[in-house]
């Protein structure tokens, strides 16, 4: 079965200092791979994607970036953090045309980011 | 541009009370239709899918039926539990794009 991993799962940075999250998926190959962030209290939003190694497309111009070294790892990075960077970062796997034609999305448990 | 819009939250509800979350969509093609349920502190599950008009999704006592009419997809359930509070976000994807469109979620609350 496919799982989804994301670590860490809470985390607090100062600003200024850089971010790295990490997401690995099992039991699949050549996902799509997403980063979202949820704010507080309010819904998703879609930060980037990825349907291949090394092919990244940023949804948003921000102060995050993400990279994909690996078929099922996908990194969502920062050089120096802002306060607005603080969110719940999830990422999902989706693959395209599977049972049924359906293409759902899969989500991981998430990173909880406080920036202080 | 493709959109979903859903009722504002919170919905607070009594246990064994009836539900629904309303769900509108404008895409321009024919999408599949999802809704996701979070609970507190978790990522997203998917809780029910329809991919064409006129299907009904179910699972867990919830139900959501594609109307292609009313471009709707609203969630429905008989009898809540306390357990059902959870934020629910409805979505959509157009087979020519590899993203989700999500709504803004409705947080239910359902009270003892």
């Amino acid at each position: 079965s496919q799982t989804i991993h994301q670590w860490p799962a809470t985390l607090v940075q100062p600003v200024g200092s850089p971010l790295s999250l990490e997401c690995t998926v099992e039991g699949t190959s050549n996902p799509n791979l997403y980063w979202y962030r949820q704010a507080a209290g309010r819904g998703l939003q879609l930060l980037f994607y990825s349907v291949g190694i090394g092919q990244i497309s940023s949804e948003v111009p921000q102060n995050l970036s993400a990279s994909r070294p690996q078929d099922r790892q996908f990194i969502l990075s920062s050089k120096k953090l802002l306060l607005s960077d603080s969110g719940f970062y999830l990422c999902a796997w989706i693959i395209l045309g599977g049972l049924a034609g359906v293409n759902e999305q899969f989500f991981g448990p998430g990173t909880r980011l406080t920036v202080l | 541009g493709d959109s979903v819009t859903q009722m504002e939250g919170p919905v607070t509800l009594s246990e064994e009370a009836f539900l629904t979350i309303n769900c509108t969509y404008t895409a321009t093609g024919y999408p599949s239709l999802f809704w996701y349920v979070q609970y507190p502190g978790e990522g997203l599950q998917l809780l029910l899918k329809a991919t064409k008009a006129d299907d009904k999704g179910s699972n867990k006592g919830f139900e959501a039926t594609y109307r292609k009419e009313t471009t709707s997809f609203h969630l429905e359930k008989g009898s809540v539990q306390v357990s059902d509070s959870a934020v629910y976000f409805c979505a959509l994807k157009l087979d020519s794009s590899y993203k989700l469109i999500f709504g803004s979620g409705t947080r239910l609350l359902v009270r003892p």
